[in-house]
Parts: structure tokens; C-alpha cells; sequence
């Protein structure tokens, strides 16, 4: 099972401030998933990310992916309240379906 | 949409009892899978499976069974539940494609599960 570890794993910030979390592996990920999980719902997924420099933009969000597939990050720009919760990264095993998941970030943006 | 549907959203158990947590998808998804999020510890699989009649173990499957007599459904089953157990618990579903791995789970609301 690949090991994700991710950090921070809390950050508060004020409305209108720039983060960046991150998502790292000792391994090569084939792929990267990024979901985000709201307080009482199950995490939603924002983007997947397979080739290694790959840059992905949703909105204020930016998704990047290592260029040697062990790393990737996701920089918000401009936060909002509606940006808070749990930011979890997620890569499937090799040949495999199934998922494993980084412990997450859990993000504040304080109106 | 119903998407991926868990019931109940909570429940208290006592230690010793056994219930089962109920999870239904629309979408016609072959692979399913549970999960138990703990704080701090992330999202852990407990069991999955592949397709009707296929099923496997997980990180964290102890304590834990599961069947799939349909498509449809993954029902997930406490046998003698103990306070270890107390976590929320999701269930997901994706489309299992050998040409394509990078699936996108669909994730149920959630079960609260408190046992005491």
C-alpha cells in the first residue's frame, strides 16, 4: 500500500489569503486524486492529475503534479468560506482500484 | 440522482450487538468499496468489492463482514460490535475499467456509528 502524507494537517487562514497544501509519497504515483470532504459529507473529487509536470486549474483552485509523480501540491487562491474542509489526496495501487488516502488537511477560512 | 445512498446516517449500538450498515448505488458501478474515517487517521478501506459475488478484505477488515448479491448493493455487517468500532463509516462506488483505473469514487453522506 503506498504511503500519502500530506501537510499541514490543520490550517486556519483569513478570508482573501493564498495556501498551498501538499501531497507527498516516497513512491511513483500512476495518478493523483485531490477530493475535498465538507463537515457531515463524504469528500467529493476536484481533479486527477496523471502525467508528471501536469498543471490543472478549477476556478481559484491550481493542481500540480511532480514532475517525477511523487509529489503534488494544490494552491488556492483568494480563499473563501465556502473553501473550508477536509482536503485528501488519493492514489490507486498499482493495477488496482482501490483507493488510499492521505490523512488530510483540514482547511478554516475565516470570514 | 440518488447516487451512492447510506442508511441509517446514525447509530448507538452497545457493545455486543450487531447491526448492519446499508449502502445503494444507481449508477451501475462495478467496484464498491467501505470505508471507516477516524480523526487523524484518514480514510481506511475495510472491504471492497469488484462485482456481484466478489468480494475482499481491505487495511482494516477485522470485525467487519460484507456480501454482494447485486450490483446495487453493499450492505456492511457488524457481527458483535465494540467501542473500537465507534468511527463514521462510507461507502463508495466507481466504475471499474481495465483501460482506465482513474476512476472517480462516489461517496455516500456517511454513517455515525457510536458503540458503548
Amino acid at each position: 500500500t503506498q504511503l500519502l502524507e500530506q501537510s499541514p494537517q490543520f490550517l486556519s487562514i483569513q478570508e482573501g489569503e493564498n495556501l498551498t497544501v501538499y501531497c507527498n509519497s516516497s513512491s511513483v504515483f500512476s495518478s493523483l486524486q485531490w477530493y475535498r470532504q465538507e463537515p457531515g459529507e463524504g469528500p467529493v473529487l476536484l481533479v486527477t492529475v496523471v502525467t508528471g509536470g501536469e498543471v490543472k486549474k478549477l476556478k481559484r483552485l491550481t493542481f500540480q503534479f511532480g514532475d517525477a509523480r511523487k509529489d503534488s501540491s494544490l494552491h488556492i487562491t483568494a480563499a473563501q468560506p465556502g473553501d473550508t474542509g477536509l482536503y485528501l489526496c488519493a492514489c490507486h495501487g498499482a493495477g488496482s482500484y482501490q483507493l488510499t488516502f492521505g490523512k488530510g488537511t483540514k482547511l478554516s477560512v475565516i470570514p | 440522482n440518488a447516487g451512492v445512498t447510506q442508511t441509517p446516517k446514525f447509530q448507538v449500538l452497545k457493545t455486543g450487538q450487531s447491526m448492519t450498515l446499508q449502502c445503494a448505488q444507481d449508477m451501475n458501478h462495478e467496484y464498491m468499496s467501505w470505508y471507516r474515517q477516524d480523526p487523524g487517521m484518514g480514510l481506511r478501506l475495510i472491504h471492497y468489492s469488484v462485482g456481484a459475488g466478489i468480494t475482499d478484505q481491505g487495511e482494516v477488515p477485522n470485525g467487519y463482514n460484507v456480501s454482494r448479491s447485486t450490483t446495487e448493493d453493499f450492505p456492511l455487517r457488524l457481527l458483535s460490535a465494540a467501542p473500537s468500532q465507534t468511527s463514521v463509516y462510507f461507502c463508495a462506488s466507481s466504475y471499474a475499467r481495465e483501460e482506465n483505473l482513474n476512476t472517480e469514487a462516489f461517496f455516500g453522506q456517511g454513517t455515525r456509528l457510536t458503540v458503548v
